[in-house]
């Protein structure tokens, strides 16, 4: 059974950097053609994708986000780290972390955690 | 970048109503296309793969149809927790990223 966790800060002041861990079981991210990817959303809005990483430590990025984001991953702990830097209010939002493969569906996905931006 | 727009933004139905939500992409996925279900509090969650096949699971009023830049998604008679919001979702190979459409609220009418 595959399952994913998402960990980190609930509340960050606007410049801040976030830093979000993703920590999974039931697979390992050094089997080829498997991923995990970031995905995040905003109070009332729709989803979001981020940012994913390969097996192969590969990485893809939101066009509209990659200047801000670096994704990272540690095998031997099975965890997948996400940060943003420069955080703003509009970033307010729950943040999933979801397996993927080289097919490019999300599944399952970690509960998520929701991450407010203020002062 | 591969735009996914869904329609209609709201649907409102009763339970036993088909239900029927289309989600049109700008430039063809051909069958990379998926579709997710997601209720208040809860995480998304896989229906449909490949634009046409179940994920483990999931009941079988739920249906996905197309390929290209057309796809729909096609529950035959809504149960009371079918109302939810749902997403289509597709994978690029050039350049290789995600996008999700803005999603279809799905309500009791």
């Amino acid at each position: 059974q595959i399952t994913l966790k998402e960990s980190g800060p609930t509340l960050v002041k606007p410049t801040q950097t976030l830093t979000l861990t993703c920590t999974f079981s039931g697979f390992s991210l050094s089997t080829s053609g498997l991923s995990v990817g970031w995905v995040r959303r905003p109070p009332g809005k729709a989803l979001e994708w981020l940012a994913l990483i390969f097996w192969d430590d590969d990485k893809r990025y939101s066009p509209s986000l990659k200047s801000r984001l670096t994704v990272t991953k540690d095998t031997s702990k099975n965890q997948v780290v996400l940060t943003m830097t420069n955080m703003d209010p509009v970033d307010t939002a729950t943040y999933y972390c979801a397996h993927s493969d080289h097919r490019g569906w999300f599944d399952p996905w970690g509960q998520g955690t929701l991450v407010t931006v203020s002062s | 970048d591969i735009v996914l727009t869904q329609s209609p933004a709201t649907l409102s139905l009763s339970p036993g109503d088909r239900a029927t939500l289309s989600c049109r992409a700008s430039q063809s996925v051909t069958s990379y296309l998926a579709w997710y279900q997601q209720k208040p509090g809860q995480a998304p969650r896989l229906l449909i793969y490949g634009a046409s096949n179940r994920a483990t699971g999931i009941p079988a009023r739920f249906s996905g149809s197309g390929s290209g830049t057309d796809f729909t998604l096609t529950i035959s008679s809504l149960e009371p927790e079918d109302f939810a919001v749902y997403y289509c979702q597709q994978r690029s190979n050039w350049p290789s990223m995600y996008t999700f459409g803005q999603g279809t609220k799905l309500e009791i009418k």
